[in-house]
């Protein structure tokens, strides 16, 4: 079976322009979470989404936006891009909702190199 | 904010040596995971120990976990070549639904 996939793999936007990273999660799961991690340090959360709906969400922007579709395929959106946005963004999938006693393995996929000028 | 620091933030040693990482934590979790980094590409779940658990094995990997103290260890026997890489501890707190990474080690095998 396929991992998790993502695209595209790098990426080289200028301030101010939008963005939309994709990312396709293992056959049957149904839970996807987005992470943003700058160079040298561990990812950030940014979203979880379950079943299409939101249901977690970190510390950052309204900028940063995203959502799953009923294939369980996710599209994040970063708007009015800045300088510090130039991160690795890393889709994860898992069968079930992050959350509680759930002790569901995330899946990660290869990420996107988004370098913003 | 991050939730786990890892300590050492880095860590040389060589072939065949065993390899120890830490990792403390702020708040209360469900259950506390290891994952391996290589070079800046995605993350591979290592192990998963919960909360009601002291210690877990999987292969040459030994995770203990202390909750009084809030902080886990890591410990790769044995270490090859391919152990290369950065290591991530990532909590469940109890308080929220999100996974929170720390900093990470990065471990470098020597031949």
């Amino acid at each position: 079976d396929a991992g998790v996939t993502q695209s595209p793999t790098h990426l080289i936007k200028t301030r101010g322009q939008q963005v939309t990273l994709r990312c396709s999660p293992i056959s049957g799961h149904k839970s996807v979470s987005w992470y943003q991690q700058v160079l040298g340090q561990g990812p950030q959360f940014i979203f979880q989404y379950y079943e299409k709906e939101e249901r977690g969400r970190g510390n950052f922007p309204d900028r940063f936006s995203a959502r799953q579709f009923p294939n369980y395929s996710s599209e994040l959106n970063v708007n009015a891009l800045l300088l510090g946005d130039s991160a690795l963004y890393l889709c994860a999938s898992s069968l079930g909702l992050l959350a509680g006693i759930s002790t569901d393995t995330q899946y990660f996929g290869p990420g996107t190199r988004l370098t913003v000028l | 904010s991050q939730q786990g620091e890892e300590d050492p933030q880095a860590l040389s040693i060589q072939e065949g040596e065993n390899a120890t990482m830490n990792c403390s934590y702020k708040t209360s979790i469900n259950n506390l995971q290891w994952y391996r980094q290589n070079s800046g590409r995605g993350l591979v779940h290592l192990i998963l120990i919960r909360s009601n658990e002291r210690e877990k094995h999987s292969g040459r990997l030994r995770v203990t976990l202390d909750t009084s103290k809030k902080s886990s260890s890591l410990l790769i026997t044995a270490s090859r070549a391919a152990d290369t890489a950065s290591y991530f501890c990532a909590t469940d707190a109890t308080r929220d639904d999100k996974i929170i990474f720390g900093k990470g080690t990065r471990l470098h095998i020597l031949p």
